[in-house]
């Protein structure tokens, strides 16, 4: 079954470095997401990307965040300046539409900021 | 701004069981809600997703129901299997495409 990949599983990065985090989406979907998860709390949703443009972002999604696809396949999330709460499981997700499709999640990506 | 709810927190119970896992949303005007199951330290994988036109959706031993009007859905689990245990999530989503997730509940099924 196609499944979402991510890497690397875990990336430790110096406070104040920037960071990527790689995904792979399944080939034939069009809508990707973001979403984190921070130890012990709930699942947040970061951004919403379609059609080569960012189409929903929360709060948490600050100028120090972007995402992009830069070819066929990847998609990623970057961030600068990391700050020490930044540390978490990072997400991604794609689907093949909106409405009824359901969001395929990969494994995520633990990233540590020291 | 949308808050789900997953009680219990946590649940064991002896294989073989019936269960029932329960979510809550505050906002009713949601177009569809998405049951996840998380195993320690891995991504969410996909079980049942229910339209908000739907009462209920069938997977095998999973049988997951939505009330929209008093804010509810709930995950049957079947004849529980000590492979079952791992933490259960409800996702719901509004307008756009952002899923709110409630807090899970982390299942244990004992042999």
């Amino acid at each position: 079954e196609p499944e979402v990949t991510q890497t690397p599983s875990h990336q430790v990065t110096q406070m104040g470095q920037e960071v990527i985090l790689r995904c792979v989406p399944i080939s034939n979907h069009l809508y990707f997401y973001w979403y984190r998860q921070i130890l012990g709390q709930k699942v947040e949703f970061l951004v919403s990307f379609y059609n080569n443009e960012i189409s929903e972002k929360s709060e948490i999604f600050d100028d120090r965040f972007s995402v992009e696809r830069p070819d066929g396949s990847n998609f990623t999330l970057k961030i600068r300046s990391t700050k020490l709460e930044d540390s978490a499981m990072y997400f991604c997700a794609s689907s093949a539409g909106t409405g009824s499709q359901p969001q395929h999640f990969g494994d995520g990506t633990r990233l540590s900021i020291l | 701004k949308q808050e789900v709810t997953q009680i219990p927190a946590a649940l064991s119970v002896p294989e073989g069981e019936n269960l029932v896992l329960n979510c809550s949303f505050t906002d009713s005007a949601i177009y569809n809600l998405q049951w996840f199951r998380q195993d320690p330290g891995k991504g969410l994988t996909s079980l049942l997703l229910i339209q908000s036109s739907q009462r209920e959706q069938t997977s095998g031993r999973l049988n997951a129901s939505l009330d929209k009007s008093s804010g509810r859905s709930t995950l049957y689990i079947a004849a529980s299997q000590p492979g079952d245990s791992a933490t259960y999530l409800c996702a719901a989503r509004n307008a756009g495409n952002m899923l709110t997730f409630g807090g899970g509940t982390r299942l244990m099924v004992k042999p």
